[in-house]
């Protein structure tokens, strides 16, 4: 069963500063894995899709990456701003072991202050 | 449409009554998702449809939860006998194909009193 884990669960940090957030899965056969924000009281806003085949993706400050053979994604966030405060959830969508389902991790609440 | 339509945004219950949760996905979408998600929990997997093979049913919770899809368009989720721990937001996504970017649609709270 794909467990997927986001470290840190919560982060605080100033306006202007680079930032990580970090994703872990169990299975590494996986056929992509996508990035979200998620807004208080409001649905998921997609951020970054990665196929297993592709090691980065960017879109403007963001960029994530993807080591598939370890399990692990990360989302790289520049020159942070007020605006990036929210809820950050990473989704792996399984090989055929897994079947079609994408697997969320819990999140990492991000606070950027002004 | 534009986006993943989810009707209706808020849902009052009472205990043990049936709900009927509509999703309209974006315009040639084969796959669609339900997904719950409790207050402060993560989203949780309910069932994935992909063009017109059988459904993925293995994230449905009991059996008085079903939901059905007509082709590639709308999708109702219905929830009978609905309890307290029924009380979740309940997500859409769709994609062009099963592999690519899911659009999620702005959920259903449903809250059971």
């Amino acid at each position: 069963k794909q467990e997927v884990t986001q470290i840190p669960a919560a982060l605080s940090v100033p306006e202007g500063e680079n930032l990580v957030l970090n994703c872990s899965f169990t299975d590494s056969a996986i056929y992509n894995l996508q990035w979200f924000r998620q807004d208080p009281g409001k649905g998921l806003t997609s951020l970054l899709l990665i196929q297993s085949s592709q090691r980065e993706q960017t879109s403007g400050r963001l960029n994530a990456s993807l080591d598939k053979s370890s399990g692990r994604s990360t989302l790289y966030i520049a020159a942070s701003q007020p605006g990036d405060s929210a809820t950050y959830l990473c989704a792996v969508r399984g090989g055929e072991t897994s079947g079609s389902r994408l697997t969320f991790g819990e999140g990492t609440q991000l606070t950027v202050n002004p | 449409g534009a986006g993943v339509s989810q009707s209706p945004s808020n849902k009052v219950t009472e205990k043990g009554k049936d709900v009927e949760l509509r999703c309209d996905p974006i315009s040639g979408h084969t796959a669609l998702y339900w997904y719950r998600q409790r207050l402060g929990q993560g989203l949780e997997f309910l069932i994935y449809f992909q063009g017109n093979s059988a459904p993925d049913k293995s994230g449905l919770p009991s059996d008085r939860f079903s939901a059905e899809r007509t082709g590639e368009s709308v999708s109702t989720l219905t929830i009978q006998r609905t309890q307290q721990e029924d009380s979740a937001v309940y997500l859409c996504a769709s994609s062009l194909e099963a592999t690519s970017t899911k659009t999620f649609g702005s959920g259903t709270r449903l809250t059971v009193v």
